[in-house]
C-alpha cells in the first residue's frame, strides 16, 4: 500500500523567491512518485516523475524534485517563482509491482499563492 | 486540450436520481482511470479499466458503477445520488497496460456533480 503526505495545504512567495512544496510518501514497494499541477478550472498535468535512475528529477515551467529514498521525500522546488505558477499541487505514488502500476495515490495538494 | 475528453463538464441534479458521465480517452490510450476529487476526500482513485476489462477498483461505493466500451470510450453510473455525491469526476488515460512500468496519466478537465 502507498500513502502521501503533503506538508502544508497552503504555500505563499514572492515572485521570483524560491518555492519549496513538500512530499513524503510510504510505499511497502520500490515507489514511481509523480507531481501534477491543477490551474483552476482544468483537470492535472503533469509537472515530472521519478521512476529509476537519477534521483534528481527535472521538469516543466523550471521544476524539479529530488528523490530521497532515506527520507522517503520528493520535495518539489522551483529556484524563481512566477505568477503564473499559482496553481494547486500534488504528489503522487505509485508503486513498482502489481495491480498498483499507473494506480495513482494523491496527496492532498498544496495551493501555491505567488504575490507580486 | 490534454486530449482526453469529459462530457459534461458541468451536472446538477437533485438527490435519488441517477447520472451517466462520459470519458473518451485520448487516442491511442488503452487504460482509463476515474477519480473523485472533493474537499473533504481530495483525489480518491474509483476504478481502471484496461481494454475493456476492469482492472483494480478503489474507493468505489456500490451506487457508482463503470464499464469500458470496444471503441474504449468509458462511462461511469452514478445511482441514488446524495448530497456527499457532489464532487469534480477526472477521467485519465494512458497507453501501457497495468504492470508495464510507469505509467503517465493524462487527465480530462473533469465533470462537476453537484446533487442538490
Amino acid at each position: 500500500a502507498q500513502s502521501v503526505t503533503q506538508l502544508g495545504s497552503h504555500v505563499s512567495v514572492s515572485e521570483g523567491a524560491l518555492v519549496l512544496l513538500r512530499c513524503n510518501y510510504s510505499s511497502s514497494v520500490p515507489p514511481y512518485l509523480f507531481w501534477y499541477v491543477q490551474y483552476p478550472n482544468q483537470g492535472l498535468q503533469l509537472l515530472l516523475k521519478y521512476t529509476t535512475g537519477a534521483t534528481l528529477v527535472k521538469g516543466i515551467n523550471g521544476f524539479e524534485a529530488e528523490f530521497k529514498k532515506s527520507e522517503t521525500s520528493f520535495h518539489l522546488t522551483k529556484p524563481s517563482a512566477h505568477m503564473s505558477d499559482a496553481a494547486e499541487y500534488f504528489c503522487a505514488v505509485t508503486g513498482a509491482g502489481g495491480t498498483s502500476y499507473g494506480k495513482l495515490t494523491f496527496g492532498q495538494g498544496t495551493i501555491l499563492t505567488v504575490h507580486p | 486540450d490534454s486530449g482526453v475528453t469529459q462530457t459534461p463538464k458541468h451536472l446538477i441534479t437533485a438527490t435519488g436520481q441517477r447520472v451517466t458521465l462520459r470519458c473518451s480517452p485520448r487516442s491511442g490510450d488503452l487504460s482509463v482511470y476515474w477519480y473523485q476529487q472533493s474537499l473533504d476526500q481530495g483525489l480518491q482513485f474509483l476504478i481502471q479499466y484496461y481494454n475493456g476489462e476492469e482492472r483494480a477498483k478503489g474507493n468505489i461505493l456500490e451506487r457508482f458503477s463503470a464499464q469500458q466500451f470496444p471503441d474504449l470510450h468509458s462511462e461511469l453510473n452514478l445511482s441514488s445520488l446524495e448530497l456527499g455525491d457532489s464532487a469534480l469526476y477526472f477521467c485519465a488515460s494512458s497507453v501501457a497496460p497495468p504492470g508495464s512500468g510507469a505509467n503517465v496519466l493524462t487527465f480530462g478537465a473533469g465533470s462537476r456533480l453537484t446533487v442538490l
